[in-house]
């Protein structure tokens, strides 16, 4: 059962470019939703994340849009630039019987030149 | 600070043999927990501990078994290696519950089954 489904599964965007990343959950209980980043080789770090009591987050060109009554949120990167090339997991989690980490499937960005 | 530490980077097992994969930190979180990340899968956590002595299963527990005997220390066990656990493992802890605050994740174990 994925109770955090994520899309797309691969993403191009070239230099300069908006890079946006989808993410729905069913649990009604999720209230903390972090976005990871992994480069090849290393463990995922945090990124940024969110709580459901705003609807929008930045950090420098960074950003999470949060939609509540849709159960979806997602990840936006401005100007996006080579060095954000990496796999991105979004993720839900909270306390009581969300008390656990649930991660989404995974995007791998590519930003060209 | 290390943060956490995970051994070793790279194994190969054959079918039935039986590894530890070490996990340490050391920032004093009492959560620690297990995932395996699988290609389309993405992580899914084996098992977790809420501190020293509490363990606890996951979505994937089956073939794993953990311990806790220290805050610093969880390490993860594979009783008889099969081909379905070739996989890339990875240990995170933190400071609260897994699910509500930043998990600072290990750099992997990268393990084959033949």
């Amino acid at each position: 059962q994925q109770q955090v489904k994520q899309s797309p599964q691969s993403l191009i965007v070239q230099k300069g470019g908006i890079s946006i990343i989808n993410c729905a959950y069913e649990n009604t209980a999720f209230d903390y939703f972090p976005w990871y980043q992994q480069f090849p080789g290393k463990g995922p770090a945090l990124l940024i994340a969110i709580r459901p009591d705003v609807s929008e987050k930045k950090e420098g060109r960074f950003t999470i849009s949060f939609n509540k009554s849709a159960k979806q949120f997602s990840l936006h990167i401005m100007d996006s630039q080579p060095g954000d090339s990496a796999t991105y997991f979004c993720a839900a989690g909270g306390t009581g019987t969300a008390s656990k980490l649930t991660f989404g499937t995974g995007t791998r960005l590519q930003v060209t030149l | 600070n290390a943060g956490v530490t995970q051994t070793p980077k790279f194994q190969v097992l054959k079918t039935g043999q039986s590894m530890t994969l070490q996990c340490a930190q050391d920032m004093n979180h009492e959560y620690m927990s297990w995932y395996r990340q699988d290609p389309g899968m993405g992580l899914r956590l084996i098992h977790y501990s809420v501190g020293a002595g509490i363990t606890d299963q996951g979505e994937v527990p089956n073939g794993y078994n953990v311990s806790r005997s220290t805050t610093e220390d969880f390490p993860l066990r594979l009783l008889s290696a099969a081909p379905s656990q070739t996989s890339v493992y990875f240990c995170a802890s933190s400071y609260l519950t897994g699910g509500n605050s930043p998990l600072h994740f290990g750099n992997g174990t990268r393990l084959t089954v033949t």
